[in-house]
């Protein structure tokens, strides 16, 4: 099993642009999260999703959109990148017990 | 408010010394968990408890629902420990509470 599947580890972003941070797990897990972590401050929740075709926006959502076609993937879509978003990202999975994390993806807007 | 504080917020001790990190939580919740990260890293799961006690190797975790409180103890520290620790709580809709971190430099 290869876990949580994060891509890209590394990104640069011109304001205004917009791109796409892919997940996968292959756990069939249920839950799946996006969080952000920004310095000093605990992981904040943007997205979450309970299941395929289900998902519901979290503490920071503006700015971000998610889907959930398969149980499998749960891409976070930037729009308009602005500089606030500069952060590290992670995607987590879960169903009843401990989560699972990706490697994470640095994202800096400039 | 932050509904989970830990402590200390960085802590620095000598290879072989017994760490204590603290976090104190202040809603109900379905499990408490410990993260580790390691510096530029990713997030890994090490614990989760719901009562009492659970060891791995040379980490110990406790929470005493009660009082709202868990401890992580690494004993016979070593400079591999050397990394970020995160209390996180679940709640019920399986959404999480995370603290701050504590940032562990184990010295040789």
């Amino acid at each position: 099993n290869a876990g949580v599947t994060q891509t890209p580890k590394f990104r640069i972003l011109k304001i205004g642009q917009s791109m796409t941070l892919q997940c996968t797990q292959d756990m069939n897990h249920n839950y799946m999260y996006w969080y952000r972590q920004d310095p000093g401050m605990g992981l904040k929740l943007i997205y979450y999703s309970v299941g395929a075709g289900i998902t519901d926006k979290g503490e920071v959502p503006n700015g971000y959109n998610v889907s959930r076609s398969t149980t499998e993937d749960f891409p976070l879509r930037l729009e308009l990148a602005a500089p606030s978003q500069t952060s590290v990202y992670f995607c987590a999975s879960r169903n009843t017990g401990e989560l699972f994390f990706g490697e994470g993806s640095r994202l800096t807007v400039l | 408010k932050n509904e989970v504080e830990q402590s200390p917020q960085n802590l620095t001790a000598q290879e072989g010394e017994f760490i204590t990190i603290n976090c104190s939580y202040s809603v109900g919740i379905s499990a408490l968990h410990w993260l580790q990260q390691h510096p530029g890293g990713g997030i890994v799961s090490l614990f989760m408890l719901s009562s009492g006690k659970k060891k791995h190797g040379r980490l110990i975790a406790t929470i005493n629902i009660q009082e709202k409180h868990s401890s992580l103890h690494i004993t016979a520290s070593h400079p591999r420990d050397s990394a970020v620790y995160i209390c996180a709580v679940s709640i019920a809709g399986n959404q999480f509470y995370f603290g701050t971190g504590t940032s562990l430099t184990v010295i040789p």
